[in-house]
């Protein structure tokens, strides 16, 4: 089966860095995704990662350890924009559905 | 920049009735999705569609839900008697080839609806 699992919500201030952890367990590997989701709109792509280690694009960064079915989103510079659900979510198979977590809703404050 | 278009975006409608939500996907896409999320809850599968049949779905797929891609662009979803817990919002998405590098669905902006 599948089961991912996100903290359910964290805090932090504007212009500092967070890390929001996911932790998989899958039947077969096929990558993992990071969304962002802002409330009431839909998920945006922000990160793909199939090989282990640091992905990097732009102030956000993603992270997989494939043999501890972990991966990590980092925020850097943080915006009050980035306030915002991270969703994390993995291929059930080669060509199919994506699971979702239950999301990390990230609060910004100034 | 392509992107998936959903109609409309927000649909109220009674217990018992029909409702059809419409998605165009990204043209040159293969699979389609039908995802739904429940307000605060997390985003779950529905059914996948390619090559004009369904590929897969879910649990909550029954016998009350169909899709359907009735010409070349539109990708439709139909609940044919509508419950109270259909109350969600549904989110299309598409997939160029699904297992190449670089992948990732594209999701539309999502309709919600509201079932009295």
């Amino acid at each position: 089966g599948q089961n991912i699992d996100q903290p359910t919500e964290m805090t932090a201030t504007e212009g500092a860095i967070v890390q929001i952890n996911c932790t998989y367990q899958t039947s077969g590997f096929n990558g993992l995704f990071w969304y962002q989701q802002h409330a009431g709109e839909a998920p945006t792509f922000l990160s793909y990662n199939v090989l282990d280690g640091l992905e990097e694009k732009g102030r956000f960064s993603s992270f997989l350890s494939r043999s501890k079915g972990y991966s990590y989103l980092l925020l850097k510079e943080l915006q009050m924009k980035d306030s915002a659900s991270y969703l994390c979510a993995a291929p059930y198979n080669q060509g199919g559905k994506l699971i979702f977590g239950q999301g990390t809703e990230l609060s910004v404050k100034p | 920049e392509p992107e998936v278009t959903q109609t409309p975006s927000h649909q109220v409608t009674q217990m018992g009735q029909e409702v059809i939500l419409r998605c165009v996907p990204i043209s040159n896409h293969l699979y389609f999705y039908w995802y739904r999320q429940i307000l605060g809850q997390k985003v779950e599968f529905l059914v996948s569609f390619y090559n004009n049949e369904i590929s897969e779905k879910s649990e909550i797929f029954d016998d009350q839900f169909s899709v359907e891609r009735p010409d070349g662009s539109n990708f439709t979803l139909k609940i044919r008697s509508t419950k109270l817990e259909d109350s969600a919002m549904y989110f299309c998405a598409s997939e160029p080839v699904p297992g190449t590098s670089g992948r990732e669905q594209y999701f539309g902006p999502g309709t919600r609806l509201t079932v009295t």
